[in-house]
């Protein structure tokens, strides 16, 4: 079964620092792109980043370029996302979401975790 | 940025009615749009890609149409289960973009 599990959210203040995690099984994680897309409590759905299956090529929205790092660990099949110089307005839940290669969209998503930015 | 417009914000129908959701982008993205949907507490589920392909394991009544600018959700038949929030996605430009989301309620 194709699973993601993301861990890593917590309540940090503003201008701080938080490392998220999403640990995927179940299919073989090297092949896929992977994404990290973001939902403010009570809004919509939010692009943040993205990065290719081999790490080489990575893609940010505008309002988190120079603060926040995607990255991923293939031997481990996990997929970071570092987040510096943290903002209220970064408060949301954070999903972790696969690039399907055959839809060549989201086909798989995590559960979320709920980063909160407050002092 | 391509801006993804959803229409309407709020869409109250009863179980048996037709859906009927839209989606306009502020510049051509081809036939590469999909559409999600998420309930209360729940991650989105792809529903639709590349405009009018099924995602796998979705129920027939469920239709997409359109390229270009101009997008359209159909729910043929409106089950219980499927009052949510719809959201389209496109992925012909960077960065990836959302709409803003149609809430389907019961009315």
């Amino acid at each position: 079964e194709v699973q993601l599990l993301e861990s890593g959210g917590g309540l940090v203040q503003p201008g701080g620092s938080l490392r998220l995690s999403c640990a995927a099984s179940g299919f073989t994680f090297s092949t896929y792109a992977m994404s990290w897309v973001r939902q403010a409590p009570g809004k919509g759905l939010e692009w943040v980043s993205a990065i290719d299956g081999s790490g080489g090529s990575t893609y940010y929205t505008d309002s988190v370029k120079g603060r926040f790092t995607i990255s991923r660990a293939n031997s481990r099949n996990t997929l970071y996302l570092q987040m510096n110089s943290l903002r209220a307005d970064d408060t949301a839940v954070y999903y972790c979401a696969r690039w399907g290669s055959s839809t060549l969209f989201y086909d798989c998503w995590g559960q979320g975790t709920l980063v909160t930015v407050s002092s | 940025e391509t801006v993804l417009t959803q229409s309407p914000a709020t869409l109250s129908l009863s179980p048996g009615e037709r859906a009927t959701l839209s989606c306009r982008a502020s510049q051509s993205v081809s036939s590469y749009l999909a559409w999600y949907q998420q309930k209360p507490g729940q991650a989105p589920r792809l529903l639709i890609y590349d405009a009018s392909n099924r995602a796998t394991g979705i129920p027939a009544r469920f239709s997409g149409s359109g390229s270009g600018t101009d997008f359209t959700l159909t729910i043929s038949s409106l089950e219980p289960e499927d009052f949510a929030v719809y959201y389209c996605q496109q992925r012909s430009h960077w960065p990836r973009t959302f709409g803003q989301g149609t809430k389907l309620e019961i009315k």
